[in-house]
C-alpha cells in the first residue's frame, strides 16, 4: 500500500531564509508526486508535480521539488521564503494503476518570521 | 479560482441529524473525489466517481454515502452525525481517471456537529 511520510509538522524560518520540507513515499510501483500548498480558509492548490523525466521540478513561484527514487524522497525547498509562504504543505502520491486518487501527508505547516 | 465549487460553505448541525454537501466539478472534469481533512487525521481519501459511477473508495463510514449525477455534479451525504465527524469536507475533480492527472480542489465544506 502507499503512504507518505512529512517528517515535520511544522517548520519555522525567518524570511528571506532557505527552507526545506521533507516528504518521503511509500509504493512499489512507479509514482506520481504532487506538492499542494493550503492557504488558510481556502483549498488546496497544486504547486508542483514529477510525472516523469527530469527529476528537478519547479513552480512559478521560487519553489522547487526533487524526487530521488533511491531514497522515496520528493522534498521540496525555496531559497529564500517570503511572509507571504506561510501555509500548510501537502505531499501526495499517485501511481501507475491508481484510478486518480491521491494519497497525502499529514502536512506541514511553514511560518515565515519577519 | 480551481473552478471547482463547494457548497454550503459552513454547516452547523446537531448530534443525530443528516447533511448534504454538494460539489460541481470543473467544467469538464469528469472525474470527484471526496476527502475529509480533520487535525488528528489529517486529509482522508472517502470516495471517486467517475462520469457518473462510483470508481474508487476509502475511508469513508456506512453512515456516508455519495453520488453523482447526469450533469456532473456530486452530493455526499452524511447521516446520523456525530461529534467526531466535525471536520472541513473537500471536494476535487480532474479531467479523467489517469494517475498523473493533478487534482483540482474547492474551497470546501466545513461541518461542525454540536
Amino acid at each position: 500500500a502507499q503512504s507518505v511520510t512529512q517528517l515535520d509538522s511544522q517548520v519555522p524560518v525567518f524570511e528571506e531564509a532557505p527552507v526545506e520540507l521533507r516528504c518521503n513515499y511509500s509504493s512499489s510501483v512507479s509514482v506520481y508526486l504532487f506538492w499542494y500548498v493550503q492557504y488558510p480558509n481556502q483549498g488546496l492548490q497544486l504547486l508542483l508535480k514529477y510525472l516523469s523525466g527530469s527529476t528537478l521540478v519547479e513552480s512559478i513561484n521560487g519553489f522547487e521539488a526533487e524526487f530521488n527514487k533511491s531514497q522515496t524522497s520528493f522534498h521540496l525547498r525555496k531559497p529564500s521564503v517570503h511572509i507571504s509562504d506561510t501555509a500548510e504543505y501537502f505531499c501526495a502520491v499517485s501511481h501507475s494503476g491508481n484510478t486518480g486518487k491521491l494519497i497525502f501527508g499529514q502536512g506541514t505547516t511553514l511560518q515565515v518570521k519577519p | 479560482d480551481s473552478g471547482v465549487t463547494q457548497t454550503p460553505k459552513h454547516l452547523i448541525t446537531a448530534t443525530g441529524q443528516r447533511v448534504t454537501l454538494r460539489c460541481s466539478p470543473r467544467s469538464g472534469d469528469l472525474s470527484v473525489y471526496w476527502y475529509q481533512q480533520s487535525l488528528d487525521q489529517g486529509l482522508q481519501f472517502l470516495i471517486q466517481y467517475y462520469n457518473g459511477e462510483e470508481r474508487a473508495k476509502g475511508n469513508i463510514l456506512e453512515r456516508f454515502s455519495a453520488q453523482q449525477f447526469p450533469d456532473l455534479h456530486s452530493e455526499l451525504n452524511l447521516s446520523s452525525l456525530e461529534l467526531g465527524d466535525s471536520a472541513l469536507y473537500f471536494c476535487a475533480s480532474s479531467v479523467g481517471t489517469e494517475p498523473n492527472s493533478p487534482l483540482h480542489f474547492g474551497n470546501g465544506t466545513r461541518l461542525t456537529v454540536t
